[in-house]
């Protein structure tokens, strides 16, 4: 089966400071997608990427798939305590309709004052 | 628009028993995911129910069992609990729409087994 890399497990930064998670797939995704989850709660949907190069951006993050499609990274600028949490990648893997998504293990962020 | 919603957020059994959790899709969606998160195992696929039918199943043992009401509706049962089946259980849905792939998760089941 697909395994998803994220990196790093965990993460501590100064507020203000920028940030950069990875995830990295053997093979080629069909869909990847960025969730955000506090403790014990579900999942926020953050951005989806489906072409090869695709970027996206949504206030202070932004996404990128690379040309292969097999990684992508989560980048946040002047990080805010508001996005301490865990981001998880998800990977489509077979047909793209999210039908069957694959996790990586996620990335902890603490974000201090 | 309300979003996903699952009952009962916190429920606590003991080995043996049995558990029905359930979740009420976003309207209009009719594809319900079941998603299993543990510390050890992360977030594993349970299966996946799209108008009334199982499209898609994990490697869970056949103690996991779901179904899909017409309404969207869709319960997940786990019988004979284990200590390992402790976890956050998330369900999301979607539309099933060609091209609407996003997934929508609800806030969560989490069950402890004792």
């Amino acid at each position: 089966s697909q395994e998803l890399e994220q990196s790093p497990q965990s993460l501590i930064v100064q507020e203000g400071k920028n940030l950069t998670i990875n995830c990295t797939s053997s093979k080629t995704l069909y869909g990847l997608y960025w969730y955000k989850q506090k403790y014990g709660e579900g999942l926020i949907f953050l951005m989806m990427l489906q072409k090869g190069g695709e970027e996206k951006s949504h206030e202070k993050i932004t996404a990128k798939l690379d040309e292969k499609k097999q990684q992508s990274s989560l980048h946040i600028t002047a990080s805010q305590p508001s996005h301490a949490g865990i981001y998880l990648c998800g990977a489509d893997k077979t047909t793209g309709t999210a039908s069957k998504l694959t996790f990586g293990t996620g990335t902890r962020l603490q974000v201090t004052l | 628009k309300a979003g996903v919603t699952q009952t009962p957020r916190y429920l606590i059994k003991t080995r043996g028993q049995q558990v029905t959790l359930s979740c009420s899709p976003i309207s209009g969606h009719r594809s319900v995911s079941w998603y299993q998160q543990t510390p050890g195992q992360g977030l594993q696929f349970l299966f996946e129910y799209f108008s009334e039918t199982q499209r898609n199943k994990g490697n869970f043992p056949g103690r996991f069992s779901g179904r899909q009401f017409s309404n969207s509706r869709s319960e997940m049962n786990v019988s004979t609990l284990e200590l390992g089946d402790s976890a956050l259980y998330l369900c999301a849905s979607r539309s099933g729409k060609s091209g609407a792939n996003v997934l929508t998760f609800g806030a969560g089941s989490r069950l402890t087994v004792l």
